[in-house]
């Protein structure tokens, strides 16, 4: 079965260095979101991928988080520098194509804690 | 902005009988969608059931049902037969069509805070 692949699982950086997440989503699938869930709390969208296009990043703090999906298939998710309050996990979905219709499917999220 | 509450940060439930998450969200959209996910300890987040707000049928899908109630703006998942795997974080979600930037639109998934759910033996 199909899955969304993200690398690294765990990540633990010291503030004000640079982290990087990847994310695979499965075969086909056009649209790719990034969340950021802080303990306790549900998913908040960070950023959405229509192939290698962005159509939302509203809640994506520019200042420090990038994001790209240059061929539109695998994604990268950096911060740049990481602070205390980045300590989260970030979560990779993707979908056929955005709307209700269409299921995300997950990925297993990869842990940041910041030091 | 929409809003999802759920008010049961956790619940227990012994396995073979029946539980109920409670989920209200606040939406002055007459189309969308709501969704019930689980997030089991250390694995994805999987899509258990969804509820179109146009359809005035509950959603069934196997053991997990809704009781959707649009002017109350209440979506609450029952499940029956509680099994051990049942164990974990439950999420309500509201998506409803937005429109951004130069005339595009996407939909965007809005959470509540969760429901721990523990089954027993």
């Amino acid at each position: 079965e199909a899955e969304v692949a993200q690398s690294p699982r765990y990540k633990i950086t010291e503030k004000s260095q640079a982290v990087a997440f990847w994310c695979d989503p499965i075969s086909g699938h056009a649209t790719l979101y990034w969340y950021r869930q802080i303990l306790g709390q549900g998913p908040e969208l960070l950023v959405q991928f229509q192939d290698e296009s962005v159509v939302d990043d509203s809640q994506l703090p520019k200042d420090r988080f990038s994001a790209e999906r240059l061929k539109g298939v695998d994604s990268t998710l950096k911060i740049q520098p990481a602070e205390l309050g980045d300590s989260a996990m970030y979560l990779c979905a993707s979908s056929l194509v955005a709307g209700g219709d269409n299921e995300q499917f997950f990925g297993p999220g990869t842990r940041l804690t910041v030091l | 902005a929409q809003t999802v509450t759920q008010s049961q940060p956790e619940m227990s439930v012994q396995e073979a009988e029946t539980v109920t998450l409670s989920c209200t969200y606040d939406t002055s959209e007459s189309n969308y969608y709501l969704f019930w996910y689980k997030q089991p300890p250390s694995r994805q987040m999987i899509l258990v059931i969804r509820q179109e707000a146009y359809k005035q049928q509950n959603a069934t899908e196997n053991r997990f049902s809704v009781n959707f109630q649009k002017a109350a703006k209440s979506f609450s998942l029952k499940i029956s037969d509680s099994q051990l795997g049942d164990t974990a974080m439950y999420f309500c979600a509201f998506m409803k069509r937005g429109l951004i930037g130069s005339g595009g639109s996407n939909y965007k998934l809005t959470f509540g805070k969760g429901t721990l759910l523990t089954v027993n033996p």
